[in-house]
């Protein structure tokens, strides 16, 4: 059983839209990443969350512990967007980062 | 803002050679870590290295696969004698103190 699922799986959306991703995970962590994988494989550390909601410019990461759920809202989507996003997690503080199998997004103008 | 490192950014291999995959961490973080994405797939947890020590390991990193820190700033992946199943993208990952993981760009291995 997968301990951490996205959906959806991918994404087409028109430049300007409002963007969701969803993510939900079956076991108690410490933190929730977000990460952003461009088609030349590089990996980047979008948010990290133990609670709450942040806010990186037009993008904003939330998480419900109880409900073991997170979701990526992504504002005003512009092409550059275009990427995998990933979320992933750690069981506890600097274990390894179980990762999600991605969400293909594809902002066209 | 600091970044990991990786060396070579794409490595050619025979199947059955040596390859050393490097990686330079962040100064002052503590943890650094192995994982690899076979085309197509999730990436996957190789190996963490903690204190001079493997922390933990996966089930995939088997004898073939080794880890070595061998001058307090360079992280090295070595895989024995590859095979075709190696080919992948391997990232290295370093932490510290309250900071979430920072991921290298990764070193494409093809084994043929």
């Amino acid at each position: 059983k997968n301990e951490v699922e996205q959906s959806p799986q991918n994404l087409t959306a028109q430049e300007g839209e409002f963007i969701t991703i969803n993510c939900s995970y079956s076991v108690g962590i410490s933190a929730l990443h977000w990460l952003q994988q461009h088609p030349g494989g590089g990996i980047v550390s979008l948010f990290m969350l133990s609670s709450g909601k942040k806010k990186h410019g037009r993008l904003i990461a939330t998480i419900n512990i109880q409900e073991k759920h997170s979701s990526l809202h992504i504002t005003a989507s512009h092409p550059r967007d275009s990427a995998v996003y990933i979320c992933a997690f750690e069981k506890t503080s600097y274990d390894k980062v179980i990762f999600g199998p991605g969400t293909s997004l594809s902002v066209i103008p | 803002e600091p970044e990991v490192t990786q060396t070579p950014s794409h490595q050619v291999t025979q199947m059955g050679q040596e390859v050393i995959l490097r990686c330079v961490p962040i100064s002052n973080h503590l943890y650094f870590y192995w994982y690899r994405q076979i085309l197509g797939q999730k990436v996957e947890f190789l190996v963490s290295f903690y204190n001079n020590e493997i922390s933990e390991k996966s089930e995939i990193f088997d004898d073939q696969f080794s880890v070595e820190r061998p001058d307090g700033s360079n992280f090295t992946l070595k895989i024995r004698s590859t095979k075709l199943e190696d080919s992948a993208m391997y990232f290295c990952a370093s932490s510290g103190t309250g900071i979430p993981p920072h991921f290298g760009n990764g070193t494409r291995l093809t084994v043929t």
